[in-house]
């Protein structure tokens, strides 16, 4: 089974401080994908990266940049938090070939 | 940007009965799959159904796609509580290109 862990459940930062929310997937994907889910407004797409060290403007890239320097591991950071980013943060991968996303628990992150 | 749209937004049912939940979406596409969310947790792939076909099974799941009216149906028969979760749909075009997806539907089995 495809695994896709995310280094935390549960974060709580302050505002300006460095956010670093890490992605890991065991299934060699190429694909690898940051969605940021809010109530009523559901997935958006942050950034993805389709190879290592690429990576590709989502929806809303603002305030968020990554880091994919192996293939399994795909980073979220948020250089300076802010109050407006508190939100659930949610991993994906996909092989280059597959269809389908597989996700990881979840982050769900509270900035103060 | 959101492609798909799910409707109702909510819905709420007795065990053992039928759930259907609705998407429409707006442009061309290859797949529409349909996801699963446990509150809190991650999303899980359902069933995944392909622009050439019009149904599609997978125990008590029933997918139907109309690439005429670009809109897509889940209907999931004889519920269960542990059914209660949210409901996305996604649609998939060509290549690696991301997944889009909608706003969900939240459903609510009672039991």
């Amino acid at each position: 089974d495809v695994k896709v862990t995310q280094s935390s459940r549960y974060l709580v930062k302050r505002t300006g401080e460095k956010v670093f929310l890490e992605c890991v997937q065991d299934m060699d994907h190429e694909n690898m994908f940051w969605y940021r889910q809010d109530p009523g407004l559901g997935l958006r797409l942050i950034y993805f990266s389709y190879d290592v060290k690429m990576k590709e403007k989502g929806d809303i890239p603002e305030g968020y940049s990554v880091s994919r320097e192996k293939k399994e591991r795909f980073s979220l950071i948020l250089e300076s938090a802010s109050t407006n980013q508190t939100s659930m943060y949610l991993c994906a991968s996909m092989g280059q070939f597959q269809e389908t996303q597989y996700f990881g628990p979840g982050t769900r992150l509270l900035v103060l | 940007s959101q492609q798909g749209e799910e409707d109702p937004q909510a819905l709420s049912i007795q065990e053992g009965e039928n759930a259907t939940m609705n998407c429409s979406y707006k442009t061309s596409i290859n797949n529409l799959q349909w996801y699963r969310q446990n509150s809190g947790r991650g999303l899980v792939h359902l069933i995944l159904i392909r622009s050439n076909e019009r149904e599609k099974h997978s125990g008590r799941l029933r997918v139907t796609l109309d690439t005429s009216k670009k809109s897509s149906s889940l209907l999931i028969t004889a519920s269960r509580a542990a059914d209660t979760a949210s409901y996305f749909c996604a649609t998939g075009t060509s290549g690696n290109t991301p997944l889009v997806f909608g706003k969900g539907t939240r459903l609510s089995v009672i039991a």
